[in-house]
């Protein structure tokens, strides 16, 4: 198993640029959830998806940010305009269905916002 | 909405000592509760879980206690390495699979 996949893994662009971070889940896996890192805030959950639907982005910081999931395998988190605030790793995570099933995470995308 | 604190924000300890993280929940509703490593520069990993029907899991030099009624749990690694240095996450899931962090705990463990 390849575990969950994001790409690109580093991103650097200057304030104002369109931004779009990747994520193929694990097969199988019908939850995908997408997080931010920092340090003043930890980790953050923004949003997450359940069968390609979403089912809760009141995590999601402003009209900037969004998400979809096209199809099982794919999945995008975009920032449009981005601005240096939104500098962060940002991890996408999957799993099976039900509460108490772990959460898998991928290596992340480590975002700087110049 | 479910807060997670964690306790403390660093620890350090000498290898071969044991080390004991701590977390309180406040939503009763929560029933899952894992815990994830992560180690510099890498992404979070699940080392161990427990269920709101279990007490106790032990996993090798790993265990996870929970304490329902007082709404908190804790992570003890005994026989520290200097490997188990990383920073530790505690969660818990409030329902419809959502995940709480805790604000993490830095472990150094010297040699």
């Amino acid at each position: 198993d390849a575990g969950v996949i994001q790409s690109p893994r580093h991103e650097v662009t200057e304030m104002g640029q369109e931004v779009t971070l990747r994520c193929k889940p694990i097969s199988g896996h019908d939850y995908l959830f997408w997080y931010r890192q920092t340090m003043m805030r930890g980790l953050e959950l923004l949003i997450y998806f359940n069968n390609n639907v979403p089912i809760d982005d009141s995590g999601m910081p402003e009209d900037r940010f969004s998400a979809k999931m096209p199809n099982a395998s794919f999945s995008t988190l975009k920032i449009q305009p981005s601005e240096p605030r939104d500098s962060a790793v940002y991890f996408c995570a999957s799993s099976f269905g039900g509460e108490d099933q772990p959460q898998h995470f991928g290596d992340g995308t480590r975002l700087s916002i110049l | 909405g479910e807060n997670v604190e964690q306790h403390p924000s660093t620890l350090s300890v000498q290898e071969g000592d044991s080390a004991v993280i701590k977390c309180t929940y406040s939503d009763s509703a929560s029933n899952y509760f894992p815990w994830y490593k992560q180690e510099l520069g890498k992404r979070p990993q699940l080392i161990i879980d427990i269920r709101s029907n279990v007490g106790e899991k032990k996993d090798q030099r790993i265990a996870v206690t929970l304490n329902k009624t007082a709404k908190h749990f804790s992570l003890h690694i005994t026989e520290t390495q200097p490997e188990d240095s990383a920073v530790y996450f505690c969660a818990a899931t409030p329902g419809f699979q959502k995940l709480v962090f805790g604000t993490g705990t830095r472990l150094l463990v010297s040699p």
